[in-house]
């Protein structure tokens, strides 16, 4: 398989700030993307990592560590708007593979 | 401009109908894909076209039988589909095969 895990669901409180991880196995590693998706709707574009390292816009930051298998995707200053499923995505030799997405639930 | 449009909506389709999902994009994006998405799950990758061909095709039933007409369109043939099918299905398309993927708002299929 493709083992990519992230936590099914979160829970923050508006304006906090809260990091959701995903792991996943490193052969034949290209990339990783992260997208939100709210429910019913289309996954919009988050980040892509390629390199070690943080990638900062706006209130939403990714951070990769390919030799841990590692990422991570930080949002700042919460908002309500801001609860839906989060997906990481490796890029590999094949087009993507979706991790399981977590859902975030953002309360007052 | 990042947009994949998608029709229609909604569809709801007996098991002996057939119908088409259509799928476009004017990024100039040379690759296009299919998806389907279960509720509470990620999208599964179907079938993905690059420069008007299919390269992949994720061992889908024969009753789903994509079809790119130009580089900018991209249709999904429905027959005989099952109830089990009835999901969101997303189109999506990139510059290349590799590269981000914008989604269009998806087709939500039932069958009954």
């Amino acid at each position: 398989g493709q083992n990519i895990d992230q936590p099914t669901e979160m829970t923050a409180t508006e304006g906090a700030i809260v990091q959701i991880n995903c792991t996943y196995q490193t052969s034949g590693f290209n990339g990783l993307f992260w997208y939100q998706q709210h429910a019913g709707e289309a996954p919009t574009f988050l980040s892509y990592n390629v390199l070690d390292g943080l990638e900062e816009k706006g209130r939403f930051s990714s951070f990769l560590s390919r030799s841990k298998g590692y990422s991570y995707l930080l949002l700042k200053e919460l908002q309500m708007k801001d609860s839906a499923s989060y997906l990481c995505a490796v890029k590999r030799n094949t087009p993507l593979v979706f991790g399981k997405g977590t859902r975030l639930s953002v309360i007052a | 401009d990042t947009e994949v449009t998608q029709t229609p909506k909604h569809l709801v389709m007996g098991m002996t109908n057939k119908k088409s999902l259509k799928c476009e994009q004017h990024m100039g994006h040379r690759a296009m894909y299919w998806y389907k998405q279960k509720a509470k799950k990620p999208p599964e990758l179907m079938f993905v076209y690059s420069y008007e061909k299919l390269s992949i095709n994720e061992s889908v039933p024969s009753r789903f039988s994509p079809e790119c007409p130009n580089s900018s369109l991209l249709n999904l043939h429905l027959h005989a589909l099952q109830p089990e099918d009835s999901a969101l299905y997303l189109c999506a398309s990139s510059q290349a095969r590799g590269d981000i993927q914008y989604f269009g708002a998806g087709t939500r299929l039932s069958v009954l």
